[in-house]
């Protein structure tokens, strides 16, 4: 089954903590990204990757920190930098190239912050 | 910023009618894609038109697009109850490879029995 899989589904954490929210992808694309949605609003970019080893900051990058050391994996850490970190958090990826523009979405993990 | 913004916000109709959805962008795009989230879940793609179509079909969905005017649509035809959403345009960029998403901010679509 192939897909974008996310977790947890739901996170609760304590301000001033740190925070890392998984997602893992096995379509074999090479480009991942990352989103936030707040209520009612759009998506706004937070960080993509387009290759292993390598990542550019979307327009809302502050607070915030990724990696991608795997192909498969794309993890999104909410540091207690991140000023107003609650909110709905979706990661995407898409193969790379003119003619591959569609993006995969994973079903989302719903960060609160207490 | 967001450069896509959407009309109308939202959007109730009875089930059997159509919606239109349009969607207003500010710079040149490479193509732009219309996507569906039902609420609480991740987006799942509709459809994409490049900047040099005007006008493509999908099933029971149609959407054009102006270059000139900087602007596309969204039709849902016999919409259903299972049509309910919210309804977001997305335009893109290439970028050396990768392909940024710039998304609008929604129409919420409801479809009345």
């Amino acid at each position: 089954d192939g897909g974008i899989t996310q977790s947890p589904k739901y996170l609760f954490r304590k301000e001033g903590q740190n925070v890392t929210l998984s997602c893992e992808q096995n379509l074999n694309h090479d480009a991942m990204y990352w989103y936030r949605q707040d209520p009612g609003q759009g998506l706004r970019l937070i960080y993509y990757s387009q290759i292993v080893n390598d990542f550019q900051k979307g327009d809302i990058a502050e607070g915030y920190s990724v990696s991608r050391e795997k192909k498969e994996s794309f993890p999104l850490t909410v540091t207690s930098a991140q000023k107003n970190p609650t909110a709905f958090y979706l990661c995407a990826s898409s193969r790379t190239g003119a003619n591959y523009n569609e993006q995969f979405f994973g079903p989302g993990t719903r960060l609160t912050v207490l | 910023s967001q450069q896509g913004e959407e009309d109308p916000q939202a959007l109730s109709i009875q089930e059997g009618e159509n919606a239109t959805m349009n969607c207003s962008y500010k710079t040149s795009i490479n193509n732009l894609q219309w996507y569906r989230q039902n609420s609480g879940r991740g987006l799942v793609h509709l459809i994409l038109i490049r900047s040099n179509e005007r006008e493509k079909h999908s099933g029971r969905l149609r959407v054009t697009l102006d270059t000139s005017k900087k602007s596309s649509s969204l039709l849902i035809t016999a919409s259903r109850a299972a049509d309910t959403a919210s309804y977001f345009c997305a335009t893109v960029f290439i970028t050396g490879g990768g392909n940024k998403l710039t998304f609008g901010t929604g129409t919420q679509l409801k479809v009345e029995l």
